[in-house]
C-alpha cells in the first residue's frame, strides 16, 4: 500500500459546484497535515495547514478522520482559478518525512 | 522579496556529462531540500540539509551530490546524468529544522532532459 493516495482525477465540475476530495495515508503516526496546490508545472504552494481535526479557511475546509486514517478537503462555490492540482502532505515526525502524495487534479469549468 | 531561486529553469543534455542546478535562498531558513516529480508519482525528496555542513539523503539519493557551504546556497549535483533523472526538480526551504512546523517554500522548478 501507498504511504499517501489520492485520486488522480480529473474531476471535472462547473463553476459554483461543491467538490471534495480524499485523501488516505497509511502511517497512523502522522501527526499534522498539509494540503498543498500546484498549478500546471509550477511550484506547489501551502493551501492548508490541519493539526487537530480540521480547518476551515473561507471557501476551502479540511477535515481529519484519523480512526479511518484519511483527509479531505471540500472546497465550495468552485472557481475558474481553482483549477490545479491537490497534494495531501501527511507528517509523521523529523526532518524528512514530509510525505507527497501524487495529487488530485481538479478543473472548474464554465 | 522573500525568494527561492533556481537556475537552469530548463536544461536538455546528454549522458554522462556533469552538471549543477543551483538553488539559492533569501530568507536566512535554516532547512533546504530538493525533490524531484515524475508523472503519477508525488515529490520524492533527494536530499536535504538541516543547516551549513548539515546533509543527508532522502529517499532518492541515487546518482546525485549536494553540498551545503553557504546557508543560503544549496546545489544539487549530477555527476553523470543519465536519462532515469529526466524530471522536473523543485528546491524547498523551510525557516526551522521541522519541516511539520513550518510552511515549505519552493523554487519555480528546474525541468531536466537527459538524452
Amino acid at each position: 500500500r501507498k504511504e499517501v493516495e489520492q485520486d488522480p482525477g480529473p474531476f471535472n465540475v462547473p463553476e459554483g459546484a461543491t467538490v471534495a476530495f480524499n485523501c488516505t495515508y497509511s502511517n497512523s503516526a502522522s501527526q499534522s497535515f498539509f494540503w498543498y496546490r500546484q498549478d500546471c508545472r509550477k511550484e506547489p504552494k501551502l493551501l492548508m495547514s490541519v493539526y487537530s481535526s480540521g480547518n476551515e479557511d473561507g471557501r476551502f475546509t479540511a477535515q481529519l478522520n484519523r480512526a479511518s486514517q484519511y483527509i479531505s478537503l471540500l472546497i465550495r462555490d468552485s472557481k475558474l482559478s481553482d483549477s490545479a492540482t491537490y497534494l495531501c502532505v501527511p507528517y509523521s515526525g523529523g526532518y524528512n518525512k514530509l510525505i507527497f502524495g501524487a495529487g488530485t487534479r481538479l478543473a472548474v469549468h464554465p | 522579496e522573500a525568494q527561492v531561486t533556481q537556475n537552469p529553469r530548463y536544461l536538455i543534455t546528454v549522458t554522462g556529462k556533469k552538471l549543477t542546478v543551483t538553488c539559492s535562498q533569501n530568507m536566512n531558513h535554516e532547512y533546504m531540500s530538493w525533490y524531484r516529480q515524475d508523472p503519477g508519482l508525488g515529490l520524492r525528496q533527494i536530499y536535504y540539509s538541516m543547516n551549513v555542513e548539515v546533509t543527508d539523503k532522502g529517499d532518492v539519493p541515487e546518482g546525485y551530490k549536494v553540498s551545503r557551504k553557504e546557508k543560503r546556497n544549496f546545489p544539487l549535483i549530477l555527476e553523470s546524468p543519465s536519462p532515469n533523472q529526466t524530471s522536473l526538480y523543485f528546491c524547498a526551504t523551510s525557516r526551522s529544522g521541522s519541516p511539520g512546523a513550518n510552511v515549505l517554500t519552493f523554487g519555480a522548478g528546474s525541468r531536466l532532459t537527459v538524452l
